[in-house]
């Protein structure tokens, strides 16, 4: 398995420009999400969805938007990037196990963007 | 909205020494799960420990172990043996029943363990 897998892993926008961060699984996670990171601030929980065809806002959508089309891929678009969206975004999956609640979080190994 | 937070944003620990990270949470839920995360510079997340707040069991994963204070809604971290390895972020996240998988991330403590 190749795991959670992000591209690209850098990428520079200027100001106005749209843009797909692409975020794949291959262990047929029910649940996938996206954070971003930015110094001194943990993570913040942007969207997340629980299956195909069901998404939901975290912390701080402003500016993203996501579809969930199949099991494996859940992108996050920038509509019109904005220098307050530079930040390292990570995306996250997992799946529930019997009747658990709970199960371990596979992060991706981020993506870095600067928006200029 | 839950929130974490981490009262200490870098500490530093002699290796072999054992040095303990706070983390407070505020929440009304009755039942939610609270895992410490470990991030080396390699940026990639790693899942230290894991509590459940219906345990009163404190988890314990061979060097790291917690200490849950449910009434005092106090998670904290404790590394014993501090190796090299163990330099890195760590943050403090919350997880309420029923969220999506939807983690509350604490802003985190950068730990350097010194020879």
């Amino acid at each position: 398995n190749a795991g959670v897998t992000q591209t690209p892993k850098f990428q520079v926008l200027k100001t106005g420009q749209s843009m797909t961060l692409q975020c794949a699984q291959d262990m047929n996670h029910e649940y996938m999400s996206w954070y971003r990171q930015d110094p001194g601030m943990g993570l913040r929980l942007i969207h997340y969805s629980v299956g195909a065809g069901i998404t939901d806002q975290g912390e701080v959508p402003n500016g993203y938007n996501v579809s969930r089309s199949t099991t494996e891929d859940f992108p996050l678009r920038l509509l019109s990037a904005a220098p307050s969206q530079t930040s390292v975004y990570f995306c996250a999956s997992s799946y529930r196990l019997g009747l658990a609640d709970y199960n371990e979080q596979f992060f991706g190994p981020g993506t870095r963007l600067t928006v200029l | 909205a839950q929130t974490v937070t981490q009262s200490q944003p870098e500490m530093s620990v002699q290796e072999a020494e054992t040095v303990t990270l706070s983390c407070t949470y505020d929440t009304s839920e009755s039942n939610y799960y609270l895992f410490w995360y470990k991030q080396p510079p390699s940026r990639q997340m790693i899942l230290v420990i894991r509590q459940e707040a219906y345990k009163q069991q404190n988890a314990t994963e061979n060097r790291f172990s917690v200490n849950f204070q449910k009434a005092a809604k106090s998670f904290s971290l404790k590394i014993s043996d501090s190796q090299l390895g163990d330099t890195a972020m760590y943050f403090c996240a919350f997880m309420k029943e029923n969220s999506g998988y939807a983690l509350n991330f604490g802003k985190g403590t950068s730990l350097l363990v010194t020879p």
